[in-house]
């Protein structure tokens, strides 16, 4: 089973500044099967990015996704207070990485 | 617009089966792959496994063994039995659909059940 490893595990920044999630494989996959998911205190996950480059419906251009292989991006150019939340990235429907919080610093 | 909908016990005893059904609306429950995923209180999400609608399962190797998944086409809704729970298996339980394509989720609102004697 692939394992996906999300770094860092808590991103502490201010609203405006820009974030980095990372979301390493233990093996290649294939870039059509990866998604990044948000998540607030209370309500079920978000699709924000699939096919890892995709932004689902409605998801605004401060998320962008990026990567191939064993190596993706989730980037937000200036966070928004509405985006302080959990991020999780997950591949073809099945495993999910461990989720990187980005609070408010 | 699909919508799915999680039901079934809020409160299981330890040892005993959880059932949890999900029901499909606003579409067909065919020619797609159906999951269920579980959050621990406070944790990340865990996949437990997902059929097609013709009845083919893929599980998490860590609850194979207790996990079982069917659907109900008729019916369109998609079950989860999961056997011999502990506290451990206290989580909020969500049901989704996953895209064919890209093997994104469309997700329910999520049921919690607690394990508790």
């Amino acid at each position: 089973e692939i394992v996906l490893t999300q770094s860092p595990g808590t991103l502490s920044l201010s609203p405006g500044e820009r974030a980095t999630l990372s979301c390493r494989a233990s093996q290649s996959v294939s870039s059509s099967y990866l998604a990044w998911y948000q998540q607030k205190p209370g309500q079920a996950p978000r699709l924000l990015i699939y096919g890892a480059s995709s932004r689902a419906t409605g998801i605004p251009d401060r998320f962008s996704g990026s990567g191939s292989g064993t190596d993706f991006t989730l980037t937000i150019s200036r966070l928004e207070p509405e985006d302080f939340a959990v991020y999780y990235c997950q591949q073809y429907g099945k495993t999910f990485g461990q989720g990187t919080k980005v609070e408010i610093k | 617009q699909v919508h799915l909908q999680e039901s079934g016990p809020g409160l299981v005893k330890p040892s005993e089966t959880l059932s949890l059904t999900c029901t499909v609306s606003g579409g067909s429950i065919s020619n797609y792959y159906w999951s269920w995923i579980r959050q621990p209180p406070g944790k990340g999400l865990e996949w437990i496994g997902y059929i097609y609608y013709s009845g083919s399962t893929n599980y998490n190797p860590s609850l194979k063994s207790r996990a079982t998944i069917s659907v109900d086409t008729s019916k369109n809704q998609f079950s989860l039995k999961l056997s011999s729970v502990t506290a451990a298996d206290t989580a909020v339980y969500y049901c989704a659909r996953v895209d064919p394509n890209s093997g994104s989720y469309d997700w329910g609102q999520g049921t919690l059940v607690t394990v508790s004697s």
